[in-house]
């Protein structure tokens, strides 16, 4: 069974720093894509930014909001996904949920993991 | 980047009932558009992606439809499970975007 479990999350204060996992079980990690999406309390979605294979490069992208702050990256070998959040901010405050980016009849994003809260406040 | 505007934002409707969810996107996207269902507490689920394709295990009531700026989600006949928020998604460029939801109740 495909599995993401995120961990990390906590309250911590503006300017601050957390540094975010998910760990991943189930499927070829090193193979996979993978994407951090986060959700403000009682609002909508938005993605974060992606990271993809080591064969792909390792590329990463990031929405504009967090670009400069935040780092996604990965370790293989521990089947993990990390997301650095630098310089927080309190609109920084939401749910974050790291997702596997699938393909077929284009990239979707399945599962996605339980999510963790990420408090930014003074 | 691509905006997605969904409506309606909410929708009050009753088990049996039809309903219908519209997604449009600012620009062509093809046929990339997903659509996840989320409830309260949990994480987002795939249940439809490139704008038909059924995940395997939804139930066949849900359906998806449309291209290049306007997309649909369609459930035939409501189920009291199926109370949630539902988001379309795009894929076809990035910054993925998400429409704001449409929260049905």
């Amino acid at each position: 069974e495909v599995q993401l479990v995120e961990s990390g999350g906590g309250l911590v204060k503006p300017g601050g720093s957390l540094r975010l996992s998910c760990a991943a079980s189930g499927f070829a990690f090193s193979n996979a894509w993978m994407t951090w999406v986060r959700q403000a309390p009682g609002k909508g979605l938005e993605w974060v930014g992606r990271i993809k294979t080591k064969t792909d490069g390792a590329t990463t992208d990031y929405a504009a909001p967090v670009k400069g702050r935040f780092t996604i990256s990965r370790d293989d070998s521990k089947n993990t996904l990390y997301l650095q959040m630098d310089g927080l901010k309190t609109e920084d405050t939401a749910v974050y949920y790291c997702a596997l980016r699938g393909y077929s009849n284009g990239p979707w994003f399945d599962p996605w993991g339980q999510g963790t809260l990420v408090a930014v406040s003074s | 980047d691509t905006q997605m505007t969904q409506s309606p934002s909410s929708l009050s409707a009753s088990v049996g009932d039809r309903v219908t969810i519209t997604c449009r996107a600012s620009q062509s996207i093809s046929r990339y558009l997903n659509w996840y269902q989320q409830k309260p507490g949990k994480a987002p689920n795939l249940l439809i992606s490139g704008a038909s394709s059924l995940k395997s295990g939804v139930p066949s009531r849900f359906s998806g439809s449309g291209s290049g700026t306007d997309f649909t989600l369609t459930i035939s006949s409501l189920q009291p499970e199926d109370f949630a928020t539902y988001y379309c998604q795009q894929s076809n460029s990035l910054p993925i975007t998400f429409g704001q939801g449409t929260r049905l109740e």
